[in-house]
């Protein structure tokens, strides 16, 4: 089945620790993003890639690293410099031959920070 | 305003019709989108609507577009305890930026 995954499900990470989210689409979507969601708010773009070995920073960038290596994965890293790191992450693909550009969203990671 | 604006919650009896109310920010944002979000999961593609159109029809979701007022609402018709979620609203912008709304917390009581 074409989709995107999301691994792992749950993520507990040490404090002063870099973790990596994993995110795979096999949609053959061009565009890949990354947000965050905390409770109460919306959903804030992270870094977003409209195509392999390019990447853009988004409205919260800092304390975040990205790379797209391969079109079907978009792998994000929560560095130790993102202050407040706890929060549920959500990875999202569209295709940008299409006029709408629809994202569709994984099931998303939840980390915490111990 | 910058954001995306939506009622944070909004609770119903199990039977009646929902609206949830969205006011979004840029009269040029060519698709308007609602997104079903259930506990601990992703986010899923309810419906969409062109911003040419004042109405779209599908099942029991119905959506509204005010371009004038920048408003748009979803109606569930005989909602169910199924419909628990939060619904997001989306804007895509005319430089092709999505943006969100906070999402609306919907409770249905039996």
């Amino acid at each position: 089945d074409g989709g995107i995954t999301q691994s792992p499900k749950y993520l507990f990470r040490k404090e002063g620790q870099n973790v990596t989210l994993s995110c795979e689409q096999n949609l053959n979507h061009d565009a890949m993003y990354w947000y965050r969601q905390d409770p109460g708010q919306g959903l804030r773009l992270i870094y977003y890639s409209q195509i392999v070995n390019d990447f853009q920073k988004g409205d919260i960038a800092e304390g975040y690293s990205v790379s797209r290596e391969k079109k079907e994965s978009f792998p994000l890293t929560v560095t130790s410099a993102q202050k407040n790191p706890t929060a549920f992450y959500l990875c999202a693909s569209s295709s940008t031959s299409e006029i709408m550009d629809t994202q569709y969203f994984g099931p998303g990671t939840r980390l915490t920070v111990l | 305003g910058e954001d995306v604006e939506q009622s944070l919650f909004l609770s119903v009896r199990e039977g009646d019709s929902s609206v949830i109310n969205c006011t979004y920010t840029d009269s040029s944002s060519t698709y308007l989108y609602w997104y079903k979000q259930e506990p601990g999961a992703g986010l899923q593609l309810l419906t969409y609507i062109f911003s040419n159109m004042d109405m779209k029809q599908d099942q029991r979701l119905t959506v509204l577009l005010n371009k004038k007022d920048k408003h748009l609402s979803l109606r569930i018709a005989d909602t169910q305890t199924g419909d628990s979620a939060i619904y997001f609203c989306a804007e895509m912008r005319s430089n092709n930026d999505m943006r969100f709304g906070a999402g609306t917390r919907l409770t249905v009581k039996p």
